[in-house]
């Protein structure tokens, strides 16, 4: 199957502060990747979806001042965190999806914790 | 997209066959039906997906009721490593499963006794 990357796999932050997440698709390119957010015994919530060369659309009740995304080539996606507080503690995940196969590649997740 | 239903949790010992049960009474003619795991502290993988007909692959099987309200997760002989929290997902033909992003609900806390 298809590998999906995501850098780093942890980071620890003060308040305030600002993160970025990174999100790659190593063998294949990919016009959409996708952005979630899950919280400890939680289900995933879609955040956004980014597009190549385009703005990202975001869920409802997902701000898009707070988590930038950008999506400047067909295998890299950025998520950054801005002015990061520890509500924002969370797990991470990109995925990136091969429409004609009707699937989609799962990161191995960034767990964010906010001091 | 249709919503499904699942059990939370189920228990089963390993190297035992599995039935993972999943009801989607609302589902479209154009639904694909999608499951997806998630072991701890990973992001989902991809299992197996179908649309009427029964599917296999090497990890598990796919069944679908004749009137595609229900679907079950086979997994033949079930290891320690199958120990994950198993997602039942619906996706229209329209956009499939790499072009829209998915909605999961609770899935299925799937626990292995060794």
């Amino acid at each position: 199957g298809a590998v999906v990357s995501q850098h780093p796999s942890w980071v620890i932050c003060k308040s305030g502060t600002s993160v970025k997440i990174e999100c790659r698709s190593l063998d294949f390119q990919a016009t959409t990747m996708f952005w979630y957010r899950q919280f400890p015994k939680q289900s995933l919530m879609l955040m956004a979806t980014s597009n190549e060369g385009s703005k990202a659309t975001y869920e409802q009740g997902v701000e898009k001042d707070k988590f930038l995304i950008n999506h400047a080539s067909l295998t890299l996606s950025t998520l950054t965190v801005t002015s990061a507080h520890p509500e924002d503690s969370s797990f991470y995940i990109c995925s990136a999806g091969r429409p004609v196969q009707e699937t989609q590649y799962f990161g191995p997740g960034t767990r964010l914790l906010v001091l | 997209d249709a919503k499904t239903t699942q059990p939370n949790s189920m228990e089963s010992n390993e190297e035992e066959p599995v039935h993972l049960p999943c009801n989607h009474s609302t589902i479209s003619g154009t639904d694909y039906i999608h499951w997806y795991r998630q072991l701890p502290s990973q992001g989902p993988e991809y299992v197996i997906h179908g649309l009427t007909s029964n599917v296999n692959n090497r990890m598990a099987s796919l069944a679908i009721a004749e009137d595609r309200k229900s679907s079950t997760l086979i997994l033949h002989r079930a290891t320690l490593r199958d120990a994950a929290v198993y997602y039942c997902i619906l996706k229209g033909s329209r956009s499939g499963g790499g072009a829209d992003g998915l909605t999961f609900g609770k899935g299925t806390h799937l626990i292995i006794q060794p």
